[in-house]
């Protein structure tokens, strides 16, 4: 089945700092992946879509410029927390569309602690 | 509108059923999506079922889709304490640029 690969699972970085996640389709192509943020006990809220060769789609409230997405190919994209500060911790999930199954095949989410 | 919601909290006994319920409001939505996720961890898809069906059955889940009364179960047979996690409902919705919209989430609490 559709395999999506998130990384790191955990990070602990220091105030002012930038932090880059990695999520990789590893068996299909995606040309659209989603990044969602979760905290604890809620839903997941979605921060931008993310579009191979194009700029990311960011939902309304998300500063671009804080979280920087990059969808370089058609397997990885990456979102890079800028500057960050303690309320950007969080857990952030990647996911992208596998088209053969209708579903939504998503990463194993990075915590993320910013001290 | 967008809303979905579900009940925060549902415990069964091992060897029940769990219905976990969920309400949308968007009409236009074309699939709808079951996902559990275990602490810390990523979604994991369930099932999903088309907005033209009325039911979906697999293995030990069920999804009944009322879609006059925008409600969607999830009906788990034989429930296991494996089964314990927080269950989300979401919607994907027709020329939603592929997004999912999901609902508060439900935590399935098995007891023995």
């Amino acid at each position: 089945g559709a395999v999506v690969s998130q990384h790191p699972s955990r990070v602990i970085c220091k105030s002012g700092t930038s932090v880059k996640i990695e999520c990789r389709s590893l068996d299909f192509q995606a040309t659209t992946m989603f990044w969602y943020r979760q905290f604890p006990k809620q839903s997941l809220m979605l921060m931008a879509t993310s579009n191979e060769g194009s700029k990311a789609t960011y939902e309304q409230g998300v500063e671009k410029d804080k979280f920087l997405i990059n969808h370089a190919s058609l397997t990885l994209s990456t979102l890079t927390v800028t500057s960050a500060h303690p309320e950007d911790s969080s857990f952030y999930i990647c996911s992208a569309r596998d088209q053969t199954n209708y579903g939504y095949t998503f990463g194993s989410g990075t915590r993320l602690t910013v001290v | 509108g967008e809303d979905v919601e579900q009940s925060l909290f549902l415990s069964v006994r091992e060897g029940d059923s769990s219905v976990i319920n969920c309400t949308y409001t968007d009409s236009s939505s074309t699939y709808l999506y079951w996902y559990k996720q275990e602490p810390g961890a990523g979604l994991q898809l369930l099932t999903y079922i088309f907005s033209n069906m009325d039911m979906k059955q697999d293995q030990r889940l069920t999804v009944l889709l009322n879609k006059k009364d925008k409600h969607l179960s999830l009906r788990i047979a034989d429930t296991q304490t494996g089964d314990s996690a927080i269950y989300f409902c979401a919607e994907g919705l027709k020329g939603g640029g592929n997004k999912l919209t999901f609902g508060t989430g439900t935590q399935l609490k098995v007891e023995l």
